[in-house]
């Protein structure tokens, strides 16, 4: 099945410093990747939806200046926390669909766990 | 605005037992459903996907069916085990993915 590679698994960093999150599509091109955040016990939060090629889609309740996404290419779409604080502190996780209609599947990445000290 | 809902919120089983996870949703008009599981602290694990035409799915001991004129879903898992302790989301696919609350299942040995 496709693979969806996300990268780093955990990190931590201190306050007021930046972290950049990577989602890879192995072997197929995503047209379009998702950005969602999860809360301990809580449902996983759409945060952001990107295209290849265009600007990023946020929810309402996202801020788009702390949380920048780039899809610069179909198989790789970066979420980059800015500032980050010790209220960002999540599970992160990508997702890519491919090419075609929204009948495509999903595929997820292993998910980004953040701590922010 | 769609809604996902998933009763029961938790549910805890022996070993063995038959179960049936369920799932709602407010607007029909979906392209598809997918059902995950969701291990702690991992990323999701896609079970089955349903196309909005379709009325079920089947892999292995999972059966997952929908009724789009009800807004419903089941994943009817069968003879379960410890390992299936885990997760399970519902998702369904209209202009985005929206999700469901979960239900959290324990398989007892």
């Amino acid at each position: 099945g496709a693979v969806v590679s996300q990268h780093p698994s955990w990190v931590i960093c201190k306050s007021g410093t930046s972290v950049k999150i990577e989602c890879r599509s192995l072997d197929f091109q995503a047209t379009t990747m998702f950005w969602y955040r999860q809360f301990p016990k809580q449902s996983l939060m759409l945060m952001a939806t990107s295209n290849e090629g265009s600007k990023a889609t946020y929810e309402q309740g996202v801020e788009k200046d702390k949380f920048l996404i780039n899809h610069a290419s179909l198989t790789l779409s970066t979420l980059t926390v800015t500032s980050a604080h010790p209220e960002d502190s999540s599970f992160y996780i990508c997702s890519a669909q491919g090419q075609g209609s929204t009948n495509e599947k999903l595929f997820f990445g292993s998910g980004t766990q953040l701590s922010v000290l | 605005k769609q809604e996902v809902t998933q009763i029961p919120a938790a549910l805890s089983v022996p070993e063995g037992e038959n179960l049936v996870l369920n799932c709602s949703f407010t607007d029909s008009a979906i392209y598809n459903l997918q059902w995950f599981r969701q291990d702690p602290g991992k990323g999701l694990t896609s079970l089955l996907l349903i196309q909005s035409s379709q009325r079920e799915q089947t892999s292995g001991r999972l059966n997952a069916s929908l009724d789009k004129s009800s807004g419903r879903s089941t994943l009817y898992i069968a003879a379960s085990q410890p390992g299936d302790s885990a997760t399970y989301l519902c998702a369904v696919s209209g202009n985005q993915f929206y999700f469901g609350t979960g239900t959290s299942l324990t398989v007892i040995p």
